[in-house]
């Protein structure tokens, strides 16, 4: 079975420029989570989709960030336009979803975001 | 907020010596606890995970102790080899399912 998979895995881009992150599930799994890591700070949160809906988005740090999921099947995530601080590491995750059950999470390799 | 603080690194082993990663937590209500594990050029694999108090999490030779009173769950290898050189992530998932990371510790075993 394909884990999940992300692409670019490196971007450099310059300020003021967009870029777009792509996140493929594994098939199946209807919950998809992004997350950040920015250099040598912690993991963090940016939002969730159940299927194509947001379910919850309150870790997007502003803006200039969208994510899309349409169709409930792969998801990418937007940055415009990107500034110096949104340099780091983006990893998207994926699970099952379960009423009872809490299935794990599954990440993928993550993409490198250097914003010069 | 929930929270989770992890050893910094980066640590410098050995082959075959003892580790710690020392991680202690902040939350409310009852998380569960993980380390996940990053090697070199891939994604974050789970490594291990506790669901209550006093549950030992273990795989690979790696354990960790979910400990209430000192809200702990530090990570423990008591030979590590190479092949055990990555970043290790220590974290917290809270009740509403949202899942708090530490930032990392970077360990290289050398032969």
């Amino acid at each position: 079975e394909a884990g999940v998979t992300q692409f670019p895995s490196h971007s450099v881009i310059e300020k003021g420029q967009t870029v777009t992150l792509r996140c493929d599930p594994i098939s199946g799994h209807d919950n998809l989570y992004w997350y950040r890591r920015v250099m040598g700070k912690e993991i963090k949160f940016l939002l969730h989709f159940v299927k194509e809906s947001k379910q919850d988005e309150s870790g997007m740090p502003n803006n200039r960030f969208l994510a899309e999921r349409t169709g409930g099947t792969y998801s990418t995530l937007k940055v415009q336009p990107a500034e110096l601080e949104d340099s780091g590491v983006y990893f998207c995750a994926s699970s099952q979803r379960g009423t009872r059950v809490i299935y794990e999470q599954y990440f993928g390799p993550g993409t490198r975001l250097t914003v010069t | 907020g929930d929270s989770v603080t992890q050893m910094e690194g980066p640590v410098t082993l050995s082959e075959e010596a003892f580790l710690t990663i020392n991680c202690t937590y902040t939350a409310t209500g009852y998380p569960s606890l993980f380390w996940y594990v990053q090697y070199p050029g891939e994604g974050l694999q789970l490594l291990l995970k506790a669901t209550k108090a006093d549950d030992k999490g273990s795989n690979k030779g790696f354990e960790a102790t979910y400990r209430k009173e000192t809200t702990s769950f530090h990570l423990e290898k008591g030979s590590v080899q190479v092949s055990d050189s990555a970043v290790y992530f220590c974290a917290l998932r809270d009740t509403g399912n949202q899942f708090y990371f530490g930032t990392g510790t970077s360990l290289t075993v050398i032969p």
